[in-house]
């Protein structure tokens, strides 16, 4: 099975602050790799595709880069709604597992 | 507006069954899978299967296989998820969400059911 490892597993940061989010897999996936951000009592929202792909509505400071197996999420200027815990998954085997994702809290 | 609701809170003794559903809305249900996610207490997302609703092709994870079931009916547009005997380690949210073309990630997601195991 593929593992996913997410660093780091929580941060600070501050309004306006450039945000990095690390994801590994433990064997490539080519480019088949998901970011979700999730607030408690709601459901994940889908933020980026096919790596660098962004989904549709999804605010432009959301940002995915990489291929095979690293890849990364930044932020480009963290806004107060976008304090909440971010995954990746990937979606090239079963199973599709997530990382054990990245909380990000207010500094 | 591509909707899936899910079905509400339940509350369920150790050994009992459980079905929860998920209701595809306003898209064509036979032409996306639906995954299955949960979330259990003090936990992070945790894959457990995909269905593709027009052959009721099944993709589990190996951790899951046996202890749960899912399944599709497409009169209904609706995915379940379903366990024969319930555990206490069953309690948590599951969701569905709608996976969108070419292993693109869940774009829609349902609401979430939670499920309360206790006896």
């Amino acid at each position: 099975d593929i593992q996913m490892t997410q660093s780091p597993s929580s941060l600070s940061a501050s309004v306006g602050d450039r945000v990095t989010i690390s994801c590994r897999a433990s064997q490539t996936i080519a480019n088949y790799l998901n970011w979700y951000q999730h607030k408690p009592g709601n459901a994940p929202v889908l933020l980026i595709y096919a790596a660098s792909v962004l989904q549709s509505g999804v605010p432009s400071r959301f940002s995915g880069s990489g291929s095979g197996t690293d890849f990364t999420l930044t932020i480009s200027s963290l806004q107060p709604e976008d304090f909440a815990t971010y995954y990746c998954q990937q979606s090239y085997d079963i199973p599709q597992a997530f990382g054990q994702g990245t909380k990000v809290e207010i500094k | 507006e591509v909707q899936l609701v899910q079905s509400g809170p339940e509350v369920k003794k150790p050994g009992e069954s459980l079905k929860i559903s998920c209701r595809a809305v306003d898209y064509t249900f036979t032409t996306y899978w639906i995954g299955w996610v949960r979330q259990l207490p003090g936990k992070g997302l945790e894959w457990m299967g995909n269905i593709y609703p027009d052959d009721s092709d099944v993709k589990y994870s190996p951790l899951l296989q046996g202890r749960v079931t899912i399944s599709a009916d497409r009169s209904t547009s609706t995915a379940y998820l379903q366990w024969s005997r319930v555990t206490a380690s069953d309690s948590g949210i599951y969701y569905c969400a709608r996976l969108g073309t070419g292993s693109s990630g869940g774009d829609y997601w349902g609401q979430g059911t939670l499920v309360t195991v206790s006896s």
